[in-house]
């Protein structure tokens, strides 16, 4: 059981607005930095925000980060067939001095 | 463009060693610290260890701490991953990944090495 909480799943039809959830401690996400990654099926992850709400170059604005306190969040509005993938949230953790991931939320598009 | 290819990865019996290596290009390889991640099969990431740009700082996840050591050469621009003691719960496929704008941030990912330990 990873120390970032994360849903299982989440689905929504096309189009539609869906938010994943990552909920952590004061040692990790509420004292650095929030990062999320996509992951296709048999493909490796991909960085899709990083620094809590920045997007990388590529990255549709349709995907936005945010964070709160010991909580940050993904979203991804207008949702397409091709965002179906597995989605985690990643942050350093000041009192294991080492990375964290959250145990991945797998996104259907219905 | 940037590239990293891993290599060094099949099969190992357990208690066996394996030194897998990521090939890195399009890129200062020298100024980014590095990472290796892993995903046993049908689960999520795990971080497994980062390494800064000089190559003077290590990190370890709690569950290879004493059995991996990462390493670089960057005169060669080739990260490391040396596995001793390897165990079952070792087998997974492995990603090099260039450190970004923070210490969880990975802008940049390989394909992957699969690792079997199995008798």
């Amino acid at each position: 059981q990873s120390v970032l909480t994360q849903p299982p799943s989440a689905s929504a039809t096309p189009g539609q607005r869906v938010t994943i959830s990552c909920s952590g401690s004061n040692s990790n996400i509420g004292s650095n930095n929030v990062n999320w990654y996509q992951q296709l099926p048999g493909t490796a992850p991909k960085l899709l925000i990083y620094s809590n709400n920045q997007r990388p170059s590529g990255v549709p604005d349709r995907f936005s980060g945010s964070k709160s306190g010991t909580s940050a969040s993904l979203a991804i509005s207008g949702l397409q067939s091709e965002d179906e993938a597995d989605y985690y949230c990643a942050v350093w953790d000041d009192r294991l001095n080492g990375v964290l991931f959250g145990g991945g939320t797998k996104l259907t598009v219905l | 463009e940037v590239q990293l290819v891993e290599s060094g990865g099949g099969l190992v019996q357990p208690g066996g060693s394996l030194r897998l290596s990521c090939a890195a290009s399009g890129f200062t390889f020298s100024i980014s610290a590095m990472n290796w991640v892993r995903q046993a099969p049908g689960k999520g990431l795990e971080w497994v260890s980062t390494i800064s740009d000089s190559g003077a700082s290590t990190y370890y996840a709690d569950s290879v701490k004493g059995r991996f050591t990462i390493s670089r050469d960057n005169s060669k621009n080739t990260l490391h991953l040396q596995m001793n003691s390897l165990r079952d719960d070792d087998t997974a496929v492995y990603y090099c990944a260039r450190r970004g704008n923070n210490w969880s941030s990975f802008d940049y990912w390989g394909q992957g090495s699969l690792v079997t330990v199995s008798s």
